[in-house]
């Protein structure tokens, strides 16, 4: 069974801080992983999309992604309290063509 | 990024009736979409994934014949909830694979429809 794993918190950080999230999976052979924000009662949105090891930045939010350690991470600088919702890690199985995703973690920015 | 609808977005049928969820890829095409259903404060559980032109794969323990999938086309695939009743009502999610080359890259990404929030009388 190939896991996906996250902290399901709450996360708890301070207006203006940086929000770490982070996702560990269990499938070496994985290729492309993937970070969603999901608010209450919507569905899934896509923040970042990350295939090589390293950084990959976008606007306040940068993926990490380290293969060797079979570690993702998102992070988020300057949150704002609209960054409250539910991440969820994703990373795509290709044996099975389809994502496998975490439980997802709940942070919250406080003012 | 790729657009994906869903309609309806809320529907509230009686216990014994049929309905019907259409998912649709706005600017791309879809070979393949991803039928999910998430309860309140669960996680997203995937019920199924529609190929165009072919039969749905299911995932274990989701009854196929409840749970009628079609993806005629490469923007459409519908999923028709039968004979619906009261535990059927949760929130149905749809997700599309966009799988394109960007440059020198090949990217796979998944984007999901609005939902579709089915409540069962």
């Amino acid at each position: 069974q190939k896991e996906v794993e996250q902290n399901s918190g709450p996360l708890s950080v301070p207006e203006g801080a940086i929000a770490s999230l982070n996702c560990t999976y269990s499938d070496r052979g994985s290729q492309s992983f993937f970070w969603y924000r999901q608010y209450s009662g919507k569905s899934p949105e896509l923040i970042m999309s990350i295939y090589s090891n390293g950084d990959k930045e976008d606007g306040r939010f940068t993926a990490q992604l380290n293969k060797a350690s079979q570690y993702v991470s998102l992070l988020i600088r300057d949150s704002q309290p609209s960054d409250s919702a539910t991440y969820l890690c994703a990373v795509f199985d290709g044996t099975a063509s389809k994502l496998t995703f975490g439980t997802g973690t709940r942070l919250q920015v406080t003012l | 990024g790729a657009v994906v609808s869903q309609h309806p977005s809320r529907v509230i049928c009686k216990s014994g009736t049929s309905v019907k969820i259409e998912c649709r890829s706005l600017d791309f095409q879809a070979t393949t979409m991803f039928w999910y259903r998430q309860f309140p404060k669960q996680s997203l559980m995937l019920m199924a994934t529609s190929n165009e032109g072919s039969k749905a794969t299911y995932e274990q323990g989701v009854e196929k014949d409840k749970f009628l999938i079609n993806h005629a086309s490469l923007t459409l695939s519908t999923l028709t909830v039968t004979s619906a009743h009261p535990e059927d009502s949760s929130f149905y999610i749809c997700s599309a694979r966009d799988f394109r080359l960007t440059g020198a890259f090949l990217t796979d990404t998944q984007y999901f429809g609005p939902g579709t929030r089915l409540t069962v009388l």
